[in-house]
């Protein structure tokens, strides 16, 4: 069966510090995948998404970025983060025509 | 940017009683999901209805979809108190998925 997954859990960063977040899924090939972010008590933002290797739709101009090193690898990075990075940033990926799976997602604050 | 618009943004019932939401979308559409999250955690897939079908059940949940009027309905019958959470309405346009800002329902037991 597929699961997803993402880490870490939680995260407290100084404003300034580098990001990565990592997200793998197991059992299909060629996933779609996304990262979206959730303000707090807010539907979720579509930063990233991404149909292939090294191949990344960007929704949002911002300091993040994102990769796709490997078929079933998705990673969020930053350089720098801001105060305004602060959220709830959950992965999925889209299977078979059916709903999206996701991540448990991480929980980022940054001080 | 978000597509969908879910009405009430809160919505507090007793148990047992029915939980309707409504979702409004402004684009075109290859299907719309309803998802489910708890406080702090993933969302979870409930039902997804795709464009050409006009309602769906499944378990206790019932979808109705209005694509000329671009909007669906969520109806939980029969509420639980672990029905408790934010539910949202999300739509599909090829690869492109957005959600709405979601309905936090509170079943009181």
């Amino acid at each position: 069966s597929q699961t997803i997954h993402q880490w870490p859990a939680t995260l407290v960063q100084p404003v300034g510090s580098p990001l990565s977040l990592e997200c793998t899924v197991e059992g299909t090939s060629n996933p779609n995948l996304y990262w979206y972010r959730q303000a707090a008590g807010r539907g979720l933002q579509l930063l990233f998404y991404s149909v292939g290797i090294g191949q990344i739709s960007s929704e949002v101009p911002q300091n993040l970025s994102a990769s796709r090193p490997q078929d079933r690898q998705f990673i969020l990075s930053s350089k720098k983060l801001l105060l305004s990075d602060s959220g709830f940033y959950l992965c999925a990926w889209q299977g078979g025509g059916y709903g999206y799976t996701f991540g448990s997602g991480t929980r980022l604050t940054v001080v | 940017s978000q597509q969908g618009e879910e009405d009430p943004q809160a919505l507090s019932i007793q148990e047992g009683e029915n939980a309707t939401m409504n979702c409004s979308y402004k684009t075109s559409i290859n299907n719309l999901q309803w998802y489910r999250q708890n406080s702090g955690r993933g969302l979870v897939h409930l039902i997804l209805i795709r464009s050409n079908e006009r309602e769906k059940h499944s378990g206790r949940l019932r979808v109705t979809l209005d694509t000329s009027k671009k909007s669906s309905s969520l109806l939980i019958t029969a509420s639980r108190a672990a029905d408790t959470a934010s539910y949202f309405c999300a739509t599909l346009w090829n690869n492109d998925m957005r959600f709405g800002a979601g309905t936090r329902l509170t079943v009181k037991p």
